[in-house]
Order: structure tokens, then sequence, then C-alpha cells
């Protein structure tokens, strides 16, 4: 059975301090790994990651994937206020499980004044 | 990106009684759509995927008879509680990815049932 293990569940920072958001898996058949954020409603697209040791930059974000070791790493450089939500770390697999997200536990961020 | 829409947004609805969810691809064309269920302070489960023109393939634990999947077309699925108990409240998400995309998945904005 695939699996998704999030680590930290929790962190609270202050606005400007930087976080690591970690996600290990076991995954049949690998195809993809994704990163969502998610305020009161539906998770909202971060990055889809499918190579290892290429960094994904979006602003104060940056992502990276390691197929060798099974793991994946969100950062968050400077961080704010309207950074707090819970991050979902999500992969998808090949074959008959194309398409489906196993979901991990989600990280909670909370960023203070 | 792709707009995945989802109606209605928050639903209350007698012990007993079913309600019917929707969800539509606006801008693009999906031969498969998924539907996930959040409870509060858990992450998504997938329930089930939707298939166009053919039966939904519903995961482990999942009762087909209860929670009734319809992909009409290739732009909408449904999805039907049937009989609903206050134990199936929660956050009931779909998704959907455009044909021929390698892997994103766009989601609706998601359903807040609460069964009274």
């Amino acid at each position: 059975e695939d699996k998704v293990v999030q680590s930290p569940l929790s962190l609270v920072v202050h606005e400007g301090d930087t976080v690591t958001l970690n996600c290990s898996y076991e995954v049949t058949n690998f195809r993809s790994l994704l990163w969502y954020k998610q305020e009161k409603k539906a998770p909202t697209f971060l990055f889809m990651l499918t190579s290892s040791g290429i960094e994904k930059k979006s602003g104060r974000l940056s992502s990276i994937l390691d197929k060798k070791e099974l793991f994946s790493i969100l950062n968050i450089t400077a961080t704010q206020t309207g950074d707090s939500a819970v991050y979902l770390c999500a992969v998808t697999a090949g074959g008959t499980s194309y398409g489906k997200l196993t979901f991990g536990q989600g990280t909670i961020l909370t960023v203070h004044p | 990106g792709a707009v995945v829409s989802q109606h209605p947004s928050w639903v209350i609805c007698k012990s007993g009684t079913s309600v019917k969810i929707e969800c539509r691809s606006l801008d693009f064309q999906a031969t498969t759509m998924f539907w996930y269920r959040q409870f509060p302070k858990q992450s998504l489960m997938l329930m089930a995927t939707s298939n166009e023109g053919s039966k939904a393939t519903y995961e482990q634990g999942v009762e087909k008879d209860k929670f009734l999947i319809n992909h009409a077309s290739l732009t909408l699925s449904t999805l039907t509680v049937t009989s609903a108990h206050p134990e199936d409240s929660s956050f009931y998400i779909c998704s959907a990815r455009p044909f021929g995309n390698t892997g994103e998945l766009f989601f609706g904005e998601g359903s807040r049932l609460t069964v009274l």
C-alpha cells in the first residue's frame, strides 16, 4: 500500500523565519510528488516534482525531490502570516493507479506576526 | 490553471435523506475525476475514481451503494450520498486532470456536508 509521511505535523514560527517541511514516501511505480497548500477550502497547487535533484522555485517557496532516498522538502523563506496553512504532500503512481493522489497527513504551519 | 467547479459548497440535510454533489471541469475535458473526503484535522482520503462512461472504482472500505458516482459526460461527475447519517458529515472534494496532462490535478472548491 502506498504511504506518505509528513513531518513535522505542526510548526509555529514568527514572521521572517525560514521553515523546512518534510515528506517521505513509499510508492510502487512512483510517478510524481506534489505539494499543495490548504487554507479554508480545497488545496491549491504549489509544485509537481518528477525528477531528482532539480529544485523548483516560486517566490519564497522552493522544493526538491530525492528519488533515491524517497523524500522531498518544501522550503519557505522569510515567512509571512499569509503562509499559515496546512501543507499537503501527495504522490501519484503509474499503472492502474495513474492519476490517484495519496496524501500525507499534512503539516500545519502557523506564522505569528 | 484549469478550473474545477463544485456545487453546492455547503449543504445541511436531515438524517436519512440523500444529497447530490456536482463536480464540473469548466475549461477542459476530464475522462477521470477523483472524489476525496476530508474529516476535520485529517488529510484527504481518496474515496473513488470516477470514469466517464463506465463504473466508478471505489477504494477499500468505501460503500459503493452509499456513495453513488455518475460520470455522465467529460465535464461532469456527481457524488450522491444516499441515506446520509451524521457520520457522513465531512468535506468532500473532487479533482480532475485535463486529458493528456501527465500529473497535475486540479481541485474543486469542496463541499461541506453536515447531516443533522
